[in-house]
């Protein structure tokens, strides 16, 4: 079983649009990290944000937002007022921190977000 | 300027001739690891090393060897490439493994 799931392979909004990308999780550790990058066409990747497991406050950066809720094992990102620079393969990311799987870092299969002019 | 280097960034080799992928950061981060990414995978991790002489298998570490010698240098080797490893591979650091990770450019292989 997959330890993060991003079940939207690819979305399509127009610009102004907002959309939110879903990032589900599976970990049996109290203390584990949660991360979003993105990679745009050029190919490079880049750290978006980083949540521990016990700080569960949204967090708002800019037109993107996180909501981290452990109770549904989410960890989802919503971009406002989506721009065609947003266009991007975008991954979340789980690192377990407890027994054998510490150091591991699992990320999702990406959803492909192509926002249109 | 901070950054993760690898090298090559593209190579086209046969199968059964070893090769070894560099990377190298400048950081003095702790945490290195490589990932391969593949359409429709993502990416998954081969190796990573928590710290010098600490290395440890990811989720496909078959077929690739690693050695952490120094802190800035995590090379990857593939004694006997095969044409299912080609892909498109990630070098990362971090100062730790529960912080952000700071990737390579990527190094496009090609196994024929």
């Amino acid at each position: 079983a997959q330890k993060v799931t991003q079940a939207q392979t690819e979305i399509s909004v127009v610009e102004k649009e907002d959309v939110t990308l879903d990032c589900v999780y599976e970990t049996r550790d109290t203390t584990y990290y949660l991360f979003w990058y993105k990679q745009p066409p050029s190919g490079e990747l880049v750290f978006l944000i980083r949540r521990n497991s016990f700080d569960e406050q949204n967090e708002i950066s800019g037109r993107y937002s996180w909501n981290f809720q452990k109770s549904t094992s989410s960890f989802n990102f919503t971009i406002t007022a989506s721009q065609v620079v947003d266009s991007a393969v975008y991954f979340c990311a789980l690192s377990e921190a407890e027994g054998s799987t510490l150091g591991r870092l699992y990320f999702g299969r990406g959803t492909q977000l192509t926002v249109w002019p | 300027e901070a950054q993760v280097t690898q090298n090559p960034r593209y190579l086209i080799t046969v199968t059964g001739k070893k090769l070894t992928v560099t990377c190298s950061q400048n950081m003095n981060h702790e945490y290195m690891s490589w990932y391969r990414q593949d359409p429709g995978l993502g990416l998954r991790q081969i190796y990573y090393s928590m710290n010098v002489e600490v290395t440890d298998k990811g989720d496909v570490p078959e077929g690739y060897k690693v050695s952490r010698k120094e802190k800035r240098n995590f090379p990857l080797i593939l004694e006997s490439p095969s044409p299912n490893q080609t892909s498109l591979y990630f070098c990362a650091s971090s100062l730790r493994h529960e912080y952000e990770q700071y990737f390579g450019p990527g190094t496009r292989l090609t196994v024929t």
